[in-house]
């Protein structure tokens, strides 16, 4: 069946950087996009950007411009989020999600990887 | 930026009542661009409703929802135990894709 598997949960310093994979399967990677949405502890779902798994293209929320970046394998079938320069403000669980271009709903989702930013 | 506004913020209900929710929108969402999520403590996110009426694949059929322009409303005809938990909505017209702020569904 469809899925997304993310890889597992991290702890960073502050002004560190972190890169989450999500593994889809069970349909052709290049004829879907991929989205990424965090979700703060205790808080609402908050879009970060999108990835085209076909030609690479991107999208990035105004918020994450210049230090988020999204990318593909089609090889492996994983798309990968890293986020640079991180505050104790991102903690949170990132999610990837399947999408069938860049503006559209979200199906279906990654289990979320939790990224805690201490020092 | 499309803000969407979710009400209640809290709804008690019993199991096998029916659940209203609502969903506003700062601008009009054209085309019906609009979603669905329902989301259990300690999951991620799952699709129940796109494009404002129809139901993703292997939702049941008392999820239902309507709307157009700026209101929108997601109905539960009645409620089944698994069915307490967040929903957010989500808005995909316009960038970037916002979502509102959820409604908890809690048994009453």
């Amino acid at each position: 069946q469809v899925q997304l598997v993310q890889s597992g949960d991290e702890v960073k310093k502050p002004g560190a950087s972190v890169k989450v994979s999500c593994k889809a399967a069970g349909y052709t990677i290049s004829s879907y996009g991929i989205s990424w949405v965090r979700q703060a502890p205790g808080q609402g779902l908050e879009w970060m950007g999108w990835i085209s798994s076909h030609n690479d293209n991107t999208v990035y929320a105004r918020k994450y411009q210049g230090r988020v970046t999204m990318t593909a394998d089609t090889s492996s079938t994983t798309v990968y989020m890293e986020v640079r320069s991180l505050r104790s403000d991102d903690t949170a669980v990132y999610y990837c999600a399947r999408s069938s271009s860049r503006w559209n709903w979200f199906d279906p989702w990654g289990q979320g990887t939790l990224v805690t930013v201490s020092s | 930026e499309i803000v969407l506004t979710q009400s209640p913020g809290t709804l008690s209900l019993s199991p096998g009542e029916r659940a209203t929710l609502s969903c506003r929108a700062s601008q009009s969402v054209s085309s019906s661009y609009l979603a669905w999520y329902q989301q259990r403590r300690g999951q991620a996110p799952r699709l129940l409703i796109y494009d404002t009426s129809s139901r993703a694949t292997g939702i049941p059929d008392r999820f239902s929802g309507r709307g157009s322009g700026t209101d929108f409303t997601l109905t539960i005809s009645r409620l089944e135990p698994e069915d307490f938990a967040m929903y957010y909505c989500q808005q995909y017209d316009n960038s970037p894709i916002t979502f509102g702020q959820g409604t908890r569904l809690e048994i009453k």
